[in-house]
């Protein structure tokens, strides 16, 4: 089944203690995203990777690292995470040409304390 | 300035009637693309439909379609004969150029009323 999946699920933390996020795709695609999606905000891009070793910032990269090793992951890291990244987060992967449609990981909550 | 506005925060529509939901966009870039999301209360986003900026038809793709008003920068959702599983959260965002970045709006939350 071709999908996206991340983890953990749910994860509560404290303020400075790393973080990573594991997102997989099993559909060979070349690009990858990260967003965080918070209430009255919408969905917001943290940083994308149009390949391995390709990664660029998205609209709010501030507080995040990623990296892009295999085609197939893209983990998210919170070097030292803080209260106000409280948030639901979503990996996405896409084929690219000609729709760039995204296929959405069932989303990760992370809550910082 | 924002590049995707979702001007609609709540929407109600009776069951089996149509319903459009608005959203206008800002570019320069006369290369891009429009898409239409859906997140149910369980929280998955589900794509609905694209629209590309070369494209002269308006996409379509079941109950769903794409006014798209280029002109006017705007690509309202249309949602025919809608269904009480359509009550969800929409949400419109644009891909400029050909890379992977990507802009979504707020988002409008449809009930679908009995």
């Amino acid at each position: 089944e071709a999908q996206v999946t991340q983890n953990p699920r749910y994860l509560i933390t404290v303020t400075g203690k790393k973080l990573t996020v594991t997102c997989s795709q099993n559909m060979n695609h070349e690009y990858m995203s990260w967003y965080r999606q918070d209430p009255g905000l919408g969905l917001r891009q943290i940083y994308y990777s149009m390949n391995v070793e390709v990664t660029d910032k998205g609209d709010v990269p501030e507080g995040y690292k990623v990296s892009r090793k295999e085609k197939r992951n893209f983990p998210l890291i919170l070097e030292s995470p803080s209260p106000n990244q409280t948030s639901l987060y979503f990996c996405a992967s896409s084929s690219g040409e000609p729709y760039y449609e995204q296929y959405f990981g069932p989303g990760t909550r992370l809550t910082v304390t | 300035a924002q590049k995707i506005t979702q001007t609609q925060p709540g929407m109600f529509v009776q069951e089996k009637e149509a319903v459009t939901l608005d959203c206008t966009y800002d570019t320069s870039d006369p290369s891009y693309g429009l898409f239409w999301y859906k997140q149910p209360s369980s929280g998955e986003m589900i794509f609905l439909i694209y629209q590309g900026s070369y494209d002269q038809q308006n996409a379509t793709e079941g109950r769903y379609s794409l006014n798209f008003q280029k002109a006017r920068k705007s690509a309202n959702l249309v949602i025919s004969a809608s269904q009480l599983g359509d009550s969800a959260m929409y949400f419109c965002a644009m891909r400029e150029g050909t890379g992977n970045q990507f802009y979504f709006g707020t988002g409008t939350s449809l009930t679908v009323i009995p």
